[in-house]
């Protein structure tokens, strides 16, 4: 298996809502990502999780909220957020971090819509 | 700002010529270069990887050149295939950091 899949693929969510973007793996990879990309515009790091534990967090809002289960799995909850949060949330994950020399596998992303 | 510009937003090139897909950087600590595709509705998927100590990397119709006095990467697709059609992000990183990616560029190759 060399995939990571997301889901879901597309999600509209309302400002008061919560709801959940999930991230699966099975490559044994230590290392996933979650990034957020708008129109135009590189992916841009969010968060980082290596070997379950959170080691990077760019200052993200704390509507976002990352959780590492085990190590396949990646899930970012989502609660209170705002129209301009709508974007494109991509997972990636990596042999390690920060070496990553194979670069990251990324799944096809969550496009997110919220109204 | 960023360290990552990719400033041609698109290109199209007629099947069998060459793609030259250019990058930019302003980082001079990036020791670490990759080139990802992305087709639409898809994640993007690692194409060919480059390090600081070679300024060139081949694999099959994928080249990639790196000119580090320049701060430029380009990626060169020869023979061009209508199958090559997709966005190209290049990515740079150095050591123990994270990758930083440009905007990419969206290469159409005409039958």
């Amino acid at each position: 298996d060399t995939e990571v899949t997301q889901t879901p693929k597309h999600l509209v969510m309302g400002m008061t809502n919560k709801k959940s973007l999930k991230c699966e793996q099975h490559m044994g990879h230590r290392a996933m990502y979650w990034y957020k990309q708008k129109a135009k515009k590189p992916p841009e790091l969010m968060f980082v999780y290596s070997y379950e534990k959170l080691s990077i967090n760019e200052s993200v809002p704390s509507r976002f909220s990352p959780e590492c289960p085990n190590s396949s799995l990646l899930n970012l909850h989502l609660h209170a957020l705002q129209p301009e949060d709508s974007a494109l949330y991509l997972c990636a994950s990596s042999q390690d971090w920060p070496k990553a020399n194979y670069g990251y596998t990324f799944g096809s992303g969550t496009r997110l819509t919220v109204v | 700002d960023q360290q990552v510009k990719q400033n041609s937003p698109s290109l199209s090139v007629q099947e069998g010529r060459i793609s030259i897909l250019n990058c930019d950087y302003t980082n001079s600590m990036f020791d670490y270069f990759l080139w990802y595709k992305k087709y639409p509705a898809e994640g993007p998927t690692f194409l060919i990887s480059i390090s600081s100590i070679k300024d060139k990397n081949e694999d099959g119709r994928f080249t990639v050149f790196l000119n580090k006095s320049a701060k430029h990467l380009s990626l060169h697709i020869v023979p061009s295939q209508p199958g090559d059609s997709a966005v190209y992000f290049c990515a740079a990183k150095e050591a123990g950091n994270q990758f930083y990616f440009g905007t990419g560029t969206s290469l159409t190759v005409i039958p």
